[in-house]
């Protein structure tokens, strides 16, 4: 069965060192998206992708990259991991603009 | 900017009972999606339920409903029967038409259920 993964499920890091939380779809949808997830928040986009080589910021993009080079992958990389990245991470896809959204089962990301 | 209101962080039901989530959202755009997502305690995010602005009719799922609202900007979900399986974290969240609000879902706060035995 097509299905999104994510990597790892649950990860503890210190205050200023690189984290990359990959992303992975089988459905071979075009449009990617990673949100952040925090108490009181919802869901907050933090970039989305709508094709290869297309990358795109969200609302809570500051601190954060990614890279799309192929349909299948984007992964998520925090460039100096800070506290208030501390946050359950979320990546999405989907096939079209207006079709249902897939989750990944999400990252816990601890920052020490 | 689209936004979208949960007014209930906390809601509570009997089981078998029925219980109604609330949703607001502010748009200008005519055309778009609103759905509502069901976050149980494994932190899983599934589908429960999508209403199409241009329908009037409202949409239905077994035991979910919902009552949209268009001209109110409304469009709260309704739980009918409550069970156990259904205590979760609820997000309502909205999809500009068309690849509107750049194609991405803007979600509410969400609304914490817990269903009482």
């Amino acid at each position: 069965d097509a299905e999104i993964t994510q990597s790892p499920r649950h990860k503890i890091t210190e205050t200023g060192r690189q984290v990359t939380l990959a992303c992975h779809q089988t459905w071979n949808h075009n449009n990617m998206f990673w949100y952040r997830q925090d108490l009181g928040h919802g869901l907050r986009l933090i970039h989305y992708s709508y094709g290869v080589q297309d990358t795109n910021k969200g609302e809570v993009s500051d601190g954060y990259s990614v890279s799309r080079s192929n349909t299948e992958d984007l992964p998520l990389t925090l460039e100096s991991a800070a506290s208030s990245q501390t946050s359950v991470y979320f990546c999405a896809s989907r096939l079209g603009n207006t079709g249902e959204l897939f989750f990944g089962e999400g990252s816990r990301l601890t920052v020490l | 900017a689209q936004t979208v209101t949960q007014s209930q962080p906390e809601m509570s039901v009997q089981e078998a009972e029925t219980v109604t989530l609330s949703c607001t959202y502010d748009t200008s755009e005519s055309d778009y999606y609103l759905f509502w997502y069901k976050q149980p305690p494994s932190r899983q995010m599934i589908l429960v339920i999508r209403q199409e602005a241009y329908k009037q009719q409202n949409a239905t799922e077994n035991r979910f409903s919902v009552n949209f609202q268009k001209a109110a900007k409304s469009f709260s979900l309704k739980i009918s029967d409550s069970q156990l399986g259904d205590a979760a974290m609820y997000f309502c969240a909205y999809l500009g038409g068309y690849g509107g609000s750049q194609g991405n879902l803007i979600f509410g706060k969400g609304t914490k259920l817990s269903v009482k035995p």
